[in-house]
């Protein structure tokens, strides 16, 4: 079946630095979306891209979707003690485009 | 904005006791919801679908007869766990999407999850 990969696992940021987490699907989306999840919360919905090669910013968040639709990047710049997140991507696995298979996630530690 | 609701948010409980997750959508009606799972620093796997009105679709790994959902109407759908073992012990989230309409294009609204303890 489908799978979505995202890297890194793991990001250790410096606070203040640059960072970005990269999702990868088996198969071409037809959208792919973005949560971030605090520990103990829930996922909050961040975002979706549809077209191909689309850029979406939100703040220091920027949110690209590949021309091919089977890769997307999340590029956070001057990273936050607050950041201590985990990001995940998701992208739908079936035709209707309603079942959602997610990532991994990219859990960020920052070092203040 | 579309907010889903789930209850309750933690349930702690003796093994061999089945417990019942409440999926709510509070201001829009979803004729299919999704099940989640989450282990503790994995990802969210989906369960189920659920649909209104008929039985579930299960995902593969997933056992119907120990997880069961009821999808009885158009904003309520319940997960059950039955004879809940300490291995069931995980975060249990539910979503909701609105199907028709103009906001069928918009994604999931997640429940804010249910803590499952089994001791």
């Amino acid at each position: 079946g489908q799978q979505v990969m995202q890297i890194p696992q793991y990001q250790h940021v410096q606070e203040g630095e640059d960072f970005t987490t990269y999702c990868n699907s088996s198969t071409t989306l037809s959208n792919i979306q973005w949560y971030k999840q605090r520990p103990g919360g829930h996922p909050v919905f961040l975002i979706q891209l549809v077209k191909s090669g689309e850029v979406k910013k939100q703040k220091r968040l920027t949110f690209q979707f590949g021309e091919a639709k089977k890769n997307s990047s999340l590029h956070i710049t001057a990273t936050k003690t607050t950041d201590v997140v985990t990001y995940f991507c998701a992208g739908p696995t079936d035709a209707a485009g309603n079942k959602l298979t997610f990532g991994g996630g990219t859990r960020v530690l920052v070092k203040p | 904005g579309a907010v889903v609701s789930q209850h309750p948010s933690w349930v702690i409980c003796k093994s061999g006791t089945s417990v019942k997750i409440e999926c709510r959508s509070l201001d829009f009606q979803a004729t299919t919801m999704f099940w989640y799972r989450q282990f503790p620093k994995q990802s969210l796997m989906l369960m189920a679908t659920s649909n209104e009105g008929s039985k579930a679709t299960y995902e593969q790994g997933v056992e119907k007869d120990k997880f069961l959902i009821n999808h009885a109407s158009l904003t309520l759908s319940t997960l059950t766990v039955t004879s809940a073992h300490p291995e069931d012990s995980s975060f249990y989230i539910c979503s909701a999407k609105r199907l028709r309409g103009v906001y069928s294009n918009q994604p999931q609204h997640f429940g804010d999850g249910t803590r499952l303890s089994i001791l």
